[in-house]
């Protein structure tokens, strides 16, 4: 059984479109992420998300949004696409830490978005 | 200012030989949490091992160990009796619960060959 899934694996669209990537956990977790791997395979944080509040990062824009119909999904929406949003964009999930405790994220196989 | 840093884009290691990977790390938080995943080149992201802060004994895992030095901010990565399917890139991430989230804030990576 997959962990986290993520759907579309490759997405290609043009500039200006608006367009979502899906993300489902089947682990019980409670709380979810999308970080996004740039050319240079740098990962970067762009939002957390659990039963209790949503965390974004501030330097993503707010053109990406992220959607919670329940605790197993997270999906990332993106609006008016630009050249730079180019990336692979990876859902993660785990059971959200407190003080001292943290636990492993589980990630998605990736998503491939190329903006033309 | 960085909070992981790796300083070896690449590393070679020769089959069945140990291999170490640097990471050194930066915060002002007493607990926090250090994690070490894979990506191979199909893309997914692997967890391998993780260390607390609080922990008292360094983290191993089969294969992997991570040396960690805590007055030194250090975190490298063990692997012993490395294997052709070691070859893959490293990243070293840490967890700051002060952030108010459970995001991890990856290094550069570092893309390990095992040569035969």
């Amino acid at each position: 059984d997959t962990a986290v899934s993520q759907t579309p694996k490759y997405l290609v669209t043009q500039m200006g479109n608006d367009k979502s990537i899906k993300c489902e956990q089947n682990l019980g977790h409670d709380t979810m992420y999308w970080y996004k791997q740039d050319s240079k395979k740098f990962l970067k944080i762009m939002f957390s998300y659990n039963n209790k509040e949503l965390i974004i990062n501030e330097t993503v824009p707010n053109r990406f949004s992220p959607k919670s119909p329940d605790k197993a999904h997270l999906n990332l929406h993106i609006n008016s696409l630009e050249l730079g949003d180019s990336a692979v964009y990876f859902c993660a999930s785990s059971l959200w830490g407190e003080g001292p405790n943290s636990y492993e994220q589980y990630f998605g196989p990736g998503t491939r978005l190329t903006v033309t | 200012a960085q909070k992981i840093t790796q300083t070896q884009p690449g590393m070679f290691v020769q089959e069945k030989e140990a291999v170490t990977l640097d990471c050194t790390y930066d915060t002002s938080d007493p607990s926090y949490g250090l994690f070490w995943y894979k990506q191979p080149s199909s893309g997914e992201m692997i967890f391998l091992i993780y260390q607390g802060s609080y922990d008292q004994q360094n983290a191993t895992e089969g294969r992997y160990s991570l040396n960690f030095q805590k007055a030194r901010k250090s975190a490298n990565l063990v692997i012993s009796a490395s294997q052709l399917g070691d070859s893959a890139m490293y990243f070293c991430a840490m967890r700051e619960p002060q952030t108010g989230a459970n995001n991890l804030f990856f290094g550069t990576g570092t893309r390990l060959t095992v040569i035969p």
